[in-house]
């Protein structure tokens, strides 16, 4: 079946610093990715909409300038974390669908913690 | 009315129990629906689609319904495996927008 990797899994920085994630579909070309955000025990939170080749579309709420979004090709999108405070500690997930009304396949996660 | 909700559980049952869950959604342009279980500290896994015709996997049966705009769950014969959060997903055409459901806490016991 389809998969999705993210890397890292897991992630600890210092305050201040800038955190790249990134997210592969292996394969299936995804012309849509998604980012979430989810807090201990509470739901996924859609950040933001990546269509490769194109600006991101981000959430209400969402720092588009904190929360950098680059969707190069079909096989991969990434989510940088800049300047990162402890309030982003979070798990972040990437997900991705191979066609329109294709279910979403998930990558593993990112568990993100600011020190 | 919240866009999807979901009781948040926890569901208590014995192994062998059935048990369902139901997901209710407000916007009636919702075209596609996903069951997915999350363990603790874990992704999603996709789970099942949901069909308006209802679709069954195994001990696992979904059903949309769309007068009443919800979609269900049914777990049949429940396994210690099957403890998990069960999040409901309702996408609009494209998934212009994309809604989860708060997910509803399963706990099979012995």
């Amino acid at each position: 079946g389809a998969v999705v990797s993210q890397h890292p899994s897991r992630v600890i920085c210092k305050s201040g610093t800038s955190v790249k994630i990134e997210c592969r579909s292996l394969d299936f070309q995804a012309t849509t990715m998604f980012w979430y955000r989810q807090f201990p025990k509470k739901s996924l939170m859609l950040m933001a909409t990546s269509n490769e080749g194109s600006k991101a579309t981000y959430e209400q709420g969402v720092e588009k300038d904190k929360f950098l979004i680059n969707h190069a090709s079909l096989t991969l999108s990434t989510l940088t974390v800049t300047s990162a405070h402890p309030e982003d500690s979070s798990f972040y997930i990437c997900s991705a669908i191979a066609g329109q009304n294709s279910p979403l396949h998930f990558g593993n996660g990112t568990r993100l913690t600011v020190t | 009315r919240k866009e999807v909700e979901q009781d948040p559980g926890p569901f208590n049952v014995p192994e062998g129990a059935t048990v369902a869950f139901n997901c209710t959604y407000s916007n009636s342009a919702s075209q596609s629906f996903f069951w997915y279980r999350q363990d603790c500290r874990k992704e999603p896994k996709l789970l099942m689609s949901v069909y308006s015709s209802g679709n069954e996997d195994g001990r696992f049966t979904a059903q949309l319904n769309r007068a009443s705009q919800y979609i269900s769950l049914l777990i049949r014969d429940s396994k210690l495996s099957d403890s998990a959060t069960y999040l409901c997903v309702v996408a609009r055409s494209g998934y212009s927008t994309l809604t989860f459901g708060k997910g509803t806490m399963l706990l099979v016991s012995p």
